[in-house]
């Protein structure tokens, strides 16, 4: 089993819907959880990271962490075409970092 | 200030040809990362570097070798490149044990 489990997708939503991207994490041992966004052909780009349970909110992205069930999530209001990519979730403890394989999501005009 | 840089972008070589990857930042980051990425199994951790003149293993480390002779190069060898190491290869540099940048990476290809 994987350290970081996360549903590869592919995710299709409508512009202007919200998204909801999950993972789920094995080893309680962390110091920050990340959500990276990777456009094709490109190198993951952070969007965000959280070192707490609870939720951190950026403009349209709002991460959200539940360690009591291992689980993180991102959500997306307002989902753009742009937002269109592959979004990778993360955990980071000292330096191991182990990333889930990625969802990829379409949003279609 | 360009960030994460790796050179080259592009390379396919031969089983049993050596090779080496370049990873530059200049963001001042003593911590420096190798992955690899292949399809399913995300980013996997080579070698990382917490100062010039260190390094360790990662979660992958065989078939590799790295060095951090300046503070702000990591490069990544290949000594004898085999089949199962074609992948895209991403470098990351970060600020101590904080959230990392990553660069644009390289597609290596072995026929």
């Amino acid at each position: 089993q994987k350290e970081v489990e996360q549903d590869p997708g592919p995710l299709s939503v409508p512009e202007g819907a919200i998204v909801s991207l999950n993972c789920t994490y094995s080893n309680s041992a962390f110091q920050y959880f990340m959500w990276y966004r990777q456009y094709s052909r490109k190198g993951p780009e952070l969007l965000m990271y959280t070192y707490s349970s609870g939720n951190k909110e950026d403009g349209r992205f709002t991460a959200q962490v539940d360690k009591s069930s291992k689980y993180i999530s991102l959500f997306i209001r307002d989902s753009q075409p742009s937002d269109s990519a592959t979004y990778l979730c993360a955990r980071m403890n000292n330096n191991d970092m182990r990333f889930g394989a990625g969802t990829r999501l379409t949003v279609k005009p | 200030n360009a960030g994460v840089t790796q050179t080259p972008k592009f390379r396919v070589l031969k089983t049993g040809q050596s090779m080496t990857l370049l990873c530059a930042q200049d963001m001042n980051h003593e911590y420096m990362y190798w992955y690899r990425q292949d399809p399913g199994m995300g980013l996997r951790l080579i070698h990382y570097s917490v100062g010039e003149g260190t390094t360790a293993k990662g979660e992958v480390p065989d078939g590799y070798n790295v060095s951090r002779l300046k503070k702000q190069n990591f490069l990544l060898g290949l000594e004898s490149a085999a089949p199962s190491q074609t992948s895209v290869y991403f470098c990351a540099s970060s600020y101590s044990t904080r959230p990392q940048f990553f660069g644009p990476g390289t597609r290596l290809t072995v026929l």
